[in-house]
């Protein structure tokens, strides 16, 4: 079937300029997860969407990000005035409701590689 | 607060030869362990956990991981390494009520032919 899908898978952009990323979360996954990957800071979490409200938005550096969820299925996660200290790449994952043994057994996505020039 | 420490940010095997990667947490409840795989240019691919019952577990391509209370440790094995198993390997620790994965440094493993 079908996995975590992100688009776009890279973006170039000139600092001060907004970006929107999207997540498209495998079907029937209630929750998703975004998360950052950087030379600097490894893998780092930024928020986590149960349905459409996200209880956890700790990993969010500053308020230039947010992120929203609709329908229970596609994200966005949008950097506001980006700076080059926002270069990553982001992933984005998901899973399914928690049911046995499966509990957060996350499926990553292939991430966007986001450059900031 | 909950961390992971993965030893080792190479690791060069030869083909043929037992893969040992090195993972210890900390944690003041009891662990979820992950192991994860990233090939270039790929997002994270689940390799094994573990969350209750049985602390030696099994993964996908031959891999397995005991985990250990008494040594905080989650290492991740594997008897005869292969070309294909050269990637990023990644640890990661998560417990019940907290939602997101807290992820070591990461481990890349090169094999020599």
């Amino acid at each position: 079937g079908a996995g975590v899908s992100q688009s776009p898978s890279n973006k170039v952009t000139e600092k001060g300029k907004d970006v929107e990323l999207r997540c498209d979360p495998i079907s029937g996954h209630t929750a998703l997860y975004w998360y950052r990957q950087s030379l600097g800071q490894g893998l780092e979490f930024l928020i986590y969407f149960q349905g459409n409200s996200a209880p956890d938005k700790s990993g969010l550096p500053s308020d230039r990000f947010s992120a929203e969820r609709t329908g229970g299925s596609v994200s966005t996660l949008t950097i506001q005035r980006t700076q080059q200290e926002d270069s990553a790449v982001y992933l984005c994952a998901s899973r399914l409701p928690y049911l046995g043994d499966s509990y957060n057994e996350q499926f990553f996505g292939p991430g966007t590689r986001l450059t900031v020039l | 607060a909950q961390s992971v420490t993965q030893l080792g940010s190479h690791v060069s095997v030869s083909e043929g030869a037992l893969v040992l990667l090195r993972c210890n947490y900390s944690s003041s409840v009891p662990p979820y362990l992950f192991w994860y795989v990233q090939y270039p240019n790929q997002g994270l691919q689940l390799l094994l956990k573990y969350t209750t019952g049985a602390t030696l577990v099994k993964g996908i391509n031959g891999f397995e991981a005991e985990f250990k209370k008494s040594e905080t440790s989650f290492h991740l094995t594997k008897p005869s390494a292969h070309m294909s198993d050269a990637a990023e390997y990644f640890c990661a620790v998560s417990f019940f009520g907290n939602e997101k994965l807290t992820f070591g440094t990461g481990t890349r493993l090169t094999i020599i032919p």
